[in-house]
């Protein structure tokens, strides 16, 4: 059973660093690209960076460019973002999903996580 | 950046009617759209990618059509269990985007 796992979310200040965590099991993780979204409270869904198999594409929504940084380890199953300069808001749900394997080289997320709730507030 | 326009923002129906909920794009992206389904709380789901191709395991009252910047999602007969949030979602660019979502409620 593929399982995609969030972890780190948690209340932090303006202007601080959170580091979010994504444990993959289930299928092998350096076979797929993988994505971060997050959904702001009572929001709608925000793609906001993702990053191909072997770190080599990796791209960034223009509201986190420059702040966040996504990275993996292919050797422990696991996708990361490094969020610093916090804002208010980037207050959000932060999900990790996989990218559909397409042969076309087009992808989108089709299996995501549950979610880690980060909170920035003063 | 590539912008994603729903309509309806809200959509009121009962159990056996039909829906469809529109999706537009700024400009082209042949048929790279997705349609996603989220129950609150919940993780998304992925219900037709390839603006028409449903997932595996995804019921065939759903369908999807269009392309280039127009895209609808059918959803025939609903079923209790589809009372959710609909959000479209472009992946011809890199950076992708979703549309502002269609809550789809009980009539």
């Amino acid at each position: 059973e593929v399982q995609l796992m969030e972890s780190g979310g948690r209340l932090g200040k303006p202007g601080e660093s959170l580091r979010l965590s994504c444990s993959v099991s289930g299928l092998t993780f350096r076979d797929y690209n993988f994505n971060w979204i997050r959904q702001a409270p009572g929001m709608g869904l925000e793609w906001i960076s993702s990053i191909s198999t072997d770190s080599g594409y990796i791209h960034y929504a223009d509201s986190v460019k420059g702040r966040f940084t996504i990275s993996r380890d292919n050797d422990k199953d696991s996708l990361f973002l490094q969020m610093n300069g916090l804002r208010v808001d980037d207050t959000a749900v932060y999900f990790c999903a996989r990218s559909r394997p397409d042969s076309t080289g087009y992808s989108t997320p089709d299996f995501w996580g549950q979610g880690t709730l980060v909170t920035v507030s003063s | 950046d590539i912008q994603m326009t729903q309509s309806p923002s809200t959509l009121s129906a009962s159990v056996g009617e039909t829906v469809t909920i529109t999706c537009r794009a700024s400009q082209s992206i042949f048929r790279w759209l997705a349609w996603y389904q989220q129950k609150p709380g919940k993780a998304p789901k992925l219900l037709i990618y390839k603006a028409s191709t449903l997932e595996n395991g995804v019921p065939s009252r759903f369908s999807g059509s269009g392309s280039g910047t127009e895209f609808t999602l059918t959803i025939n007969s609903l079923q209790p269990d589809d009372f959710a949030t609909y959000y479209c979602q472009q992946y011809d660019s890199n950076v992708y985007t979703f549309g502002q979502g269609t809550k789809l409620d009980i009539k």
